[in-house]
């Protein structure tokens, strides 16, 4: 079975300085890889996902990932983080051919000073 | 188009009590899961929905239980409600291939006392 690990539950960052959130699954394969977002009182949105192809992908509001197959990781970066990006982020995997069961790590929450 | 619809948004019910929460998915999807969310737990995967058919079942007793509508509506319901099933229950549509993002609602939070 799937599995995977958000090694930092809280993460305090400054606006405008950079962000990486850990990820690292375990799984027989490359899995498909997916990075939510929550905010307080909400449901889920999709930041980015990756299944084939080039290992860095860009996503909706500033972020990227980068997939490292050696390493089991799936690390969510911005550049530049703005106050509005305040949220919990989660990493999520779906076997391939598994239809839509994801498997969700336990969320990093991150806290934007100014 | 309209998003994920879940009903009621809040919910309070007692210990041995049964509660239905709805799922209205974005038109054209065809999958409908289920999620549990507790702040000890995170997001544990309840079961999934495709076509009025169950493809997908996570770890829960047999207290909780689902179906999906020809509409692709979909339901659950847990029976002989526990203190411990107090979280936020989250919706999430897609058009059922794995590769395809969740498109979640708002979740129904329910609180049993």
């Amino acid at each position: 079975a799937q599995s995977v690990t958000q090694p930092d539950i809280h993460i305090t960052v400054s606006e405008g300085a950079s962000l990486e959130l850990r990820c690292n699954y375990s799984y027989g394969a490359t899995p498909y890889l997916f990075w939510y977002v929550q905010s307080p009182g909400q449901g889920l949105q999709l930041l980015l996902k990756y299944f084939s192809g080039d290992t860095l992908v860009q996503g909706i509001k500033g972020f990227e990932a980068e997939f490292k197959r050696s390493q089991s990781s799936f690390n969510l970066r911005k550049p530049s983080v703005h106050w509005s990006d305040a949220a919990e982020y989660f990493c999520a995997v779906v076997a391939p051919g598994g239809y839509q069961k994801v498997t969700f790590g336990t969320g990093t929450k991150l806290q934007v000073i100014p | 188009k309209a998003g994920v619809t879940q009903t009621p948004r809040y919910l309070i019910k007692t210990r041995g009590q049964q509660v239905t929460l709805s799922c209205s998915p974005i038109s054209g999807h065809r999958s409908v899961s289920w999620y549990q969310q507790t702040p000890g737990q995170g997001l544990q995967f309840l079961f999934e929905y495709f076509s009025e058919t169950q493809r997908n079942k996570g770890n829960f007793p047999g207290r909780f239980s689902g179906r999906q509508f020809s509409n692709s509506r979909s339901e659950m319901n847990v029976s002989t409600l526990e203190l411990g099933d107090s979280a936020l229950y989250l919706c999430a549509s897609s058009s059922g291939q794995a590769e395809e993002k969740l498109f979640f609602g708002s979740g129904t939070q329910l609180s049993v006392l």
